[in-house]
């Protein structure tokens, strides 16, 4: 089953202007992790946050994490085209070691 | 450089007919994972494997098989019990202190 949500669906906006995806997720969780996925191909880890953390940074990526609301985003600050991708997240439970995804957000930067 | 490899990148498969996609690590991570995407959807767990020669089902093991009888390898078999095997099938690995590391996948259509 699915834990995660990203949301929007579907995000397009011109280069140099910032983008935000969301994640929802439904029970308690270890850490979280993004990931990026160009067209037909593997996934890439972003960036990881822990469950005790509330914010993240890693160059032009800023994640935060509300546990209260079982809630992570993923800001892209002065966005690229190379940054078009769907962005995934995934939450790795505190009970175990696999990590669960959602359906995944695809971004469209237009040059 | 270390990683993992998924092999073959396309794989097409008749009806009633098992087909075995690859995957190896070189990083010496002791878990390994395969996931499978349709189209638009997210990551939806098969297989893992925490230790060798142990594994365990996931959310969508019906039709798969695996066999973990070495720390770098673990084999998924889509086999013909599997009534719809057409998607993208993506192995992972981890360690407990790394973030998970995803192959390039293997796109599977049934002909």
């Amino acid at each position: 089953s699915q834990q995660g949500e990203e949301d929007p669906q579907a995000l397009s906006i011109q280069e140099g202007e910032n983008a935000t995806m969301n994640c929802s997720y439904k029970t308690s969780i270890n850490n979280l992790q993004w990931y990026r996925q160009n067209s037909g191909r593997g996934l890439v880890h972003l960036i990881l946050i822990r469950s005790n953390e509330r914010e993240k940074h890693s160059g032009r990526l800023r994640v935060t994490l509300d546990t209260s609301k079982k809630s992570s985003s993923l800001l892209i600050t002065a966005s690229r085209a190379a940054d078009t991708a769907s962005y995934f997240c995934a939450t790795d439970a505190e009970y175990g070691n696999k990590l669960v995804f959602g359906a995944g957000t695809i971004l469209r930067v237009k040059s | 450089d270390g990683g993992i490899t998924q092999s073959p990148k396309y794989l097409f498969r008749k009806e009633g007919q098992n087909v075995t996609l690859s995957c190896e690590q070189n990083l010496n991570h002791d878990a390994m994972y395969w996931y499978r995407q349709d189209p638009g959807q997210g990551l939806r767990l098969i297989y893992y494997s925490q230790i060798v020669n142990d594994f365990q089902k996931g959310d969508i093991a019906e039709g798969y098989s695996v066999s973990r009888e070495k720390k770098e390898s673990f084999p998924l078999t889509v086999t013909s019990a599997q009534k719809n095997p057409t998607a993208f099938y993506l192995c992972a690995s981890t360690s407990p202190t790394a973030a998970f590391s995803f192959g390039s996948g293997t796109r599977l259509t049934v002909v």
